[in-house]
């Protein structure tokens, strides 16, 4: 079965940390991958997408991620985070060409600490 | 650009009443357009798809006289929950994907917060 999986509920940092957002999935066809942000009590915002090519992907707001096929993997890294970051982040996967449905991640609270 | 809209951003009704929230890409056509629901601090569960000109595909487990969903024209998709109960109450969220250019990702409303009571 298809699953997107994020292995921290909550990952608390201090601003100016590095920090690192696991996502792993799980397919057997050829995926597209995302990462989207929540802010409280609004929709979701795309940081950045995986289609195809260079397997490290930058987005907006300082954030990258790298797809990692043989791992089925695709983390989410800021070098540097800020206490406006704080938020909840979703991990997305599409299994199907076109962007038929997602399927998302559990979710990670980022909570940034000055 | 890919803007979508979403209205209203918070209702508060009675049991027993209908509420129609509606989802619009205000710079780009959607043929397809997704509706979402979100139970808080959860993630995103895909509730229908809905498509421009046709009946909605709805997931496993979702009620389709309970959540209907109208489609109109390439801008605007509505979800009208039908005889509202206080377990109704949720995070309602939309998404559109830009049509004809491929690989492009959904983009999403900033929701509808629906209490009932």
């Amino acid at each position: 079965a298809q699953s997107v999986t994020q292995l921290d509920s909550q990952v608390p940092v201090f601003e100016e940390a590095p920090v690192e957002l696991r996502c792993n999935y799980s397919s057997s066809v050829s995926v597209y991958l995302f990462w989207y942000v929540q802010y409280p009590n609004q929709g979701l915002q795309l940081l950045l997408k995986y289609l195809s090519g260079s397997t490290l992907v930058k987005g907006i707001n300082g954030f990258e991620a790298e797809f990692n096929k043989s791992q089925t993997s695709f983390h989410l890294r800021k070098p540097s985070v800020h206490i406006s970051d704080t938020a909840e982040y979703f991990c997305a996967v599409s299994f199907s060409g076109g962007y038929n449905k997602l399927i998302f991640g559990a979710g990670t609270r980022l909570a940034v600490h000055p | 650009g890919a803007v979508v809209s979403q209205h209203p951003s918070w209702v508060i009704c009675k049991s027993g009443t209908s509420v129609k929230i509606e989802c619009r890409s205000l710079d780009f056509q959607a043929t397809t357009m997704f509706w979402y629901r979100q139970f808080p601090k959860q993630s995103l569960m895909l509730m229908a798809t809905s498509n421009e000109g046709s009946k909605a595909t709805y997931e496993q487990g979702v009620e389709k006289d309970k959540f209907l969903i109208n489609h109109a024209s390439l801008t605007l998709s509505t979800l009208t929950v039908t005889s509202a109960h206080p377990e109704d109450s949720s995070f309602y969220i939309c998404s559109a994907r830009i049509e004809g250019s491929g690989n492009q990702p959904q983009h999403f409303g900033d929701g509808t917060r629906l209490s009932i009571l």
